[in-house]
C-alpha cells in the first residue's frame, strides 16, 4: 500500500523566516496535490502537480515535485501569520483515489 | 458558482445506528468521492464513485456504503454505528475521472 510521509510534524516559525515542507512518498505516481486545512475547516486545493519537475508558486508559497526521487517540497517565504494552518500533501494513484500525508501544522510566531 | 455542498453539517447519532450522508457536487462534476479525517488516522478514502459507478473503495468494512444518482449527488451510508466512527467526513468532486477534488465543508458525525 502506498504510504505518504510529511515532515515535519509540526512546525513552528517565526514571521518572515524560511521554510521548506516535505513529501514522500513510496510507489511511483507523478499526481501529487497539496491542500490547506484552516481549524474546523474543509481542504483548500493549493497546488496541482502532474510531471516530473513541475514546479508552481502562489504568493509565499511554491510547491515542485521530484517524481524520481518520490519527492514534493512546498517552501514557505517570508512566511506570515496568515499562512498559519494544516498543509496535507496528497498522492493520487489510480484516479481519483487520493493518499494523505499525515500533515504539518504550520503556526507563523509574530 | 456553487461549491460541494454536505449536508448535514453536524450530526449526533448513538451507537447501533445508521446514518446518510449527503453530498451535492460542483455542477457539471461526475467523480464524486468520500473521505474520513480522525485525529488518529488522518485522511482515508472510502469510495469513488464517477457517472454512477462505484470505481474504487477503500479499506473500510461493509457498513460503509455508498451510491451515486444520475444528478451525480452522492449519499454515504454506515450502518451499526460505532464509537470510532466519529469523524469529519469530506465529499469531493471533480470534473473527469482524474485531475484532483474540490472538497466540500464536510459532515461531523459524533457517535455517542
Amino acid at each position: 500500500e502506498l504510504k505518504v510521509e510529511q515532515n515535519p510534524l509540526f512546525l513552528s516559525m517565526q514571521e518572515g523566516k524560511n521554510y521548506t515542507i516535505y513529501c514522500n512518498y513510496s510507489t511511483t505516481s507523478d499526481r501529487l496535490y497539496w491542500y490547506r486545512q484552516d481549524p474546523g475547516k474543509s481542504l483548500e486545493s493549493l497546488f496541482v502537480l502532474l510531471s516530473n519537475g513541475a514546479v508552481k508558486q502562489e504568493g509565499r508559497l511554491m510547491a515542485s515535485l521530484d517524481t524520481k526521487a518520490r519527492l514534493s517540497t512546498l517552501h514557505i517565504t517570508a512566511a506570515v501569520h496568515d499562512l498559519s494552518a494544516t498543509y496535507f500533501c496528497a498522492v493520487d494513484m489510480r484516479g481519483n483515489q487520493f493518499y494523505f500525508g499525515t500533515g504539518t501544522s504550520l503556526t507563523v510566531i509574530p | 458558482k456553487a461549491g460541494v455542498t454536505q449536508t448535514p453539517r453536524y450530526l449526533i447519532k448513538t451507537r447501533g445506528q445508521q446514518v446518510t450522508l449527503s453530498c451535492s457536487p460542483i455542477s457539471g462534476h461526475r467523480s464524486v468521492s468520500w473521505y474520513q479525517q480522525t485525529p488518529g488516522q488522518g485522511l482515508q478514502f472510502l469510495f469513488e464513485y464517477f457517472s454512477e459507478t462505484q470505481r474504487n473503495k477503500g479499506n473500510f468494512p461493509g457498513r460503509f456504503s455508498g451510491r451515486q444518482f444520475s444528478n451525480s449527488r452522492s449519499e454515504m451510508n454506515v450502518s451499526t454505528l460505532e464509537l470510532g466512527d466519529s469523524a469529519l467526513y469530506l465529499c469531493a468532486s471533480s470534473p473527469t475521472s482524474s485531475g484532483g477534488y474540490t472538497f466540500g465543508s464536510g459532515t461531523r458525525l459524533t457517535v455517542v
